[in-house]
């Protein structure tokens, strides 16, 4: 059965400094591959996604990801974060089935803070 | 264009009772999903469909939860009777399916049982 860990439950960073959350997950197969943003009391916003080609990958609010298939990792990177970047965000892996697009499987999540 | 729409947002019940949640997806989305989201935990899938049919509800616990989507629209999950541990958030998603697994959220009806 394919998961998705993502190691750190809450990362705290400087404004305007690097962001990197670290996601690995576990399939048989290619996987799809998606990053969520959720905020207090939102329903989750894609932030990108991974289906196959170019491994790294662009998503919106500044957002970008690098699938490594040797790790078996898809983390999420942002050059500079803003306070408007605090929230949970959240791995997900997701086959296709052939018949239908399956559900996902989600880590944990990351708790994201920003200090001022 | 509306994206997913759920109702309630917040529903607050004694144990015991019967809760009903409903969902709108996308137009024209035939793929649905409810997943269930624990406190400071990631979604889980409760049950998926294709058009009005369930392919997917290994998750559901079939004792106290049922779900239904009648003519492949609007879907509606119920608990009956709900216990003190369903107190979550019950997210609604849907997809166009396909070869497109891309899945978009509504903003989910967080439950409470007293």
């Amino acid at each position: 059965a394919q998961s998705v860990t993502q190691p750190d439950i809450h990362i705290t960073v400087s404004e305007g400094a690097s962001l990197e959350l670290r996601c690995n997950y576990s399939y048989g197969a290619t996987p799809y591959l998606f990053w969520y943003v959720q905020s207090p009391g939102q329903g989750l916003q894609l932030l990108l996604k991974y289906f196959s080609g170019d491994t790294l990958v662009q998503g919106i609010k500044g957002f970008e990801a690098e699938f490594k298939r040797s790790q078996s990792s898809f983390n999420l990177r942002k050059p500079s974060v803003h306070w408007s970047d605090a929230a949970e965000y959240f791995c997900a892996v997701g086959p296709y089935s052939g018949g239908g697009a399956d559900g996902l499987t989600f880590g944990k999540g990351t708790h994201l803070i920003i200090q001022p | 264009e509306a994206g997913v729409v759920q109702s309630p947002r917040y529903k607050i019940i004694e144990k015991k009772q019967p809760v009903a949640f409903w969902c709108n997806p996308i137009s024209g989305h035939n793929t649905l999903y409810w997943y269930l989201q624990n406190l400071g935990q990631g979604p889980e899938l409760l049950i998926r469909y294709e058009n009005e049919e369930a392919v997917d509800d290994s998750q559901l616990p079939k004792d106290r939860f049922s779900a239904e989507r009648l003519k492949g629209v609007d879907s509606t999950l119920k608990i009956q009777p709900a216990e003190l541990g369903d107190s979550a958030v019950y997210l609604c998603a849907s997809s166009l399916g396909g070869t497109n697994n891309e899945q978009f959220f509504g903003p989910g009806t967080r439950l409470t049982v007293l």
